[in-house]
């Protein structure tokens, strides 16, 4: 089955700590996506990609960083920069980042940092 | 920068009965998405509306794009508790990109 799948469901951190969450889709999708989510504040854009070994900010990239090298997988880092890193967190994949392609969800990596 | 307003913010339904969602835009929508969200989970992709007037259905579930295409509506008929859940609108700002933003989203609550 295709999809896109993000580990762990659940994860804890102390305050100073980088975390990576991870994100891996065999849709063979060229773009992919992370998003922050909120209690009240909808879905906002961290980083995307659009194809490997490029990515790009979006509206939140502060104390985050990300990597592409390969096509199905994108991985967030969460560093310790990142004020406010506890949070929801969701990552997606479109066929490609022009056009009106919908965007496929992963189930979402909960992080909470105490 | 262009913004998303969903209403309402929460709706509580009886079993049986129709309501409507809506998901206004600060600017001109250059393609709208409805996504579908269970508490804790990914988004599932509902429909995508392009065209002005343009209207989908699926199963129970109409989404309509307005002919200015700065408003977009979800109407669900005959709710059921399977229509529980959190719906997010979409957008594309500008149309350049796939990039999208999201309205704050509007939780169903259905009554058995």
């Amino acid at each position: 089955d295709g999809g896109i799948t993000q580990s762990p469901k659940y994860l804890f951190r102390k305050e100073g700590q980088n975390v990576t969450l991870s994100c891996e889709q065999n849709l063979n999708h060229d773009a992919m996506y992370w998003y922050r989510q909120d209690p009240g504040q909808g879905l906002r854009l961290i980083y995307y990609s659009q194809i490997v070994n490029d990515f790009q900010k979006g509206d939140i990239a502060e104390g985050y960083s990300v990597s592409r090298e390969k096509k199905e997988s994108f991985p967030l880092t969460v560093t310790s920069a990142q004020k406010n890193p506890t949070a929801f967190y969701l990552c997606a994949s479109s066929r490609s980042l022009a056009g009106a392609y919908e965007q496929y969800f992963g189930p979402g990596t909960r992080l909470t940092v105490t | 920068s262009q913004e998303l307003e969903q209403s309402p913010q929460s709706l509580i339904v009886q079993e049986g009965k129709n309501l409507t969602i809506n998901c206004t835009s600060s600017k001109t929508l250059y393609g709208l998405y409805w996504y579908k969200q269970k508490y804790g989970e990914g988004l599932i992709f509902l429909m995508m509306l392009q065209k002005g007037g343009e209207e989908k259905s699926h199963e129970k579930i109409t989404a309509k794009l307005d002919e200015k295409k700065q408003q977009s509506s979800l109407h669900i008929t005959a709710s059921q508790p399977s229509h529980a859940g959190i719906y997010l609108c979409g957008a594309v700002p500008g149309g350049a990109t796939n990039k999208l933003i999201f309205g704050t989203g509007t939780l169903l609550a259905v009554q058995p």
